[in-house]
């Protein structure tokens, strides 16, 4: 199985503060990466896919980028509805598996 | 819009049985792999099984190989999952998740869940 890797586990940043997440996959993945957000008591919502592209409707503040094993999410200026826990997800082979998550506040 | 509802949560008993449903709307249910994902409480997602969007294969985690089996009926747009043997580390919330046309696709939908409690 793929495993993934996230860090920092949680971050507390300020309004404005640009965000970075990371993520390493334990082989190489090409760009079958996601990351989704997950807001307290909802459903995870996707926001980048194959490692870089913008789901429709996310705002530009949000990217990604990497390939293979490594791989980098951020929010370029943090606002206060960005309180979520983010997740990558790699999608190249099965069993899918997930990050473990990083937990942002303000 | 595309709108996934599911359903058939609650209380089991360990060793018990639950069927959960998903009915989807807003996209063309069959031409679209289908995926159940679930989250225990506190805790991260983790894929639970993929089915094609024929439904002639699918794959599960190895935590509930076995015990649970997905299918769906694309005449009522409804993707299900059968979880035998339940046990109390089955407890979490379920969520239906819309794959793409082919297996490699992440999950750009989601419903909103629903909670499946294992306890005596």
């Amino acid at each position: 199985d793929i495993q993934l890797t996230q860090s920092p586990s949680s971050l507390s940043a300020s309004v404005g503060d640009r965000v970075t997440i990371t993520c390493q996959a334990s082989q190489d993945i090409a760009n079958y990466l996601s990351w989704y957000q997950q807001k307290p008591g909802r459903a995870p919502k996707l926001l980048i896919y194959d490692a870089y592209n913008l789901e429709t409707g996310v705002p530009s503040r949000f990217s990604g980028s990497g390939s293979g094993t490594d791989f980098t999410f951020s929010i370029s200026s943090l606002q206060p509805e960005d309180i979520a826990t983010y997740y990558c997800q790699q999608y190249d082979d099965l069993p899918f598996t997930f990050g473990p998550g990083t937990r942002v506040d303000i | 819009e595309v709108h996934l509802l599911e359903s058939g949560g609650g209380l089991a008993q360990p060793g018990g049985s639950l069927r959960l449903s998903c009915v989807a709307s807003g996209f063309t249910f069959g031409d679209y792999a289908m995926a159940w994902v679930r989250q225990a409480p506190g805790k991260g997602l983790e894929w639970v099984s993929t089915i094609t969007s024929t439904g002639s294969s699918s794959d599960y985690a190895d935590a509930v190989k076995g015990r649970f089996t997905v299918s769906r009926d694309n005449s009522k747009n409804t993707l299900y999952v059968q979880m035998n043997s339940l046990r109390a580390e089955d407890t979490a919330i379920y969520y239906c998740a819309k794959g793409g046309a082919v297996i490699a696709h992440p999950f750009d939908h989601w419903g909103q869940g629903t909670l499946v409690s294992v306890s005596s």
